[in-house]
């Protein structure tokens, strides 16, 4: 079974600056998706963005851009620019190719302060 | 487009009574996964399902929880004699299809809360 882990409970970043938030997971298969979820004081899941293992580039939305190294696990979430929007709960998320294992593993969640 | 709609966004129940939570997927949407965000956590997987089948119920629990996808109207998912530990917020998502690329639409959650 794949796992997802998110070690960082907290994060805080001054508005305007960088932060990395950081995910590692472990799977035994050699296609899949990797996804990172903002879930603001709404509590509404959003995508922010998603990363094919396949391929090697670096996905990258606007201010938002992620690490992805395959042979170590590791998927980590730059966020540049930081704006007081941000502030919310990040999930990083592992999905399956195809079939009845297309469900998303969650981490636990890492909640990023933005200082004004 | 209307999105994933949930209903109620609230429920509050006394333990030993029922939930029936509702998920209207996205238009033209066939699959429907269902999962549950504990306080403080992460959101887990419950069951995932297409119009009139079951594909996935790995995360279920085994008793007392039931999820449907009938032909016609919303996904159901049924807690029997709630207790206080399933308390939580309950999410719906939706996709057009069932690879792994595919974006799962979320709702705006179900708040469950026991008495």
């Amino acid at each position: 079974a794949q796992t997802v882990t998110q070690s960082q409970p907290e994060m805080s970043v001054q508005e305007a600056e960088t932060v990395t938030l950081s995910c590692t997971y472990d799977t035994s298969e050699s296609d899949y998706y990797l996804f990172w979820y903002k879930q603001p004081p709404s509590r509404q899941m959003i995508l922010v963005i998603r990363q094919e293992a396949y391929k090697q580039q670096n996905a990258t939305e606007n201010r938002f851009s992620v690490n992805f190294q395959k042979a170590a696990k590791s998927f980590s979430l730059k966020i540049s620019d930081s704006q007081l929007g941000d502030a919310a709960m990040y999930f990083c998320a592992y999905r399956s190719p195809t079939g009845a294992n297309s469900k998303l593993t969650f981490g636990k969640g890492i909640t990023l302060s933005v200082r004004p | 487009n209307a999105g994933v709609m949930q209903n109620p966004r609230h429920l509050v129940r006394r333990r030993g009574q029922e939930a029936r939570l509702r998920c209207s997927p996205m238009k033209g949407h066939s699959h429907v996964y269902w999962y549950r965000q504990l306080p403080e956590e992460g959101l887990k997987f419950m069951v995932y399902l297409q119009k009139e089948n079951i594909i996935d119920e790995s995360g279920m629990p085994k008793e007392r929880f039931s999820a449907e996808f009938p032909k016609e109207g919303p996904s159901i998912l049924r807690i029997q004699q709630v207790v206080r530990g399933d308390s939580a917020a309950y999410f719906c998502a939706s996709s057009l299809v069932y690879t792994g690329g595919d974006e799962q639409y979320f709702g705006p959650g179900t708040r469950l809360t026991v008495t």
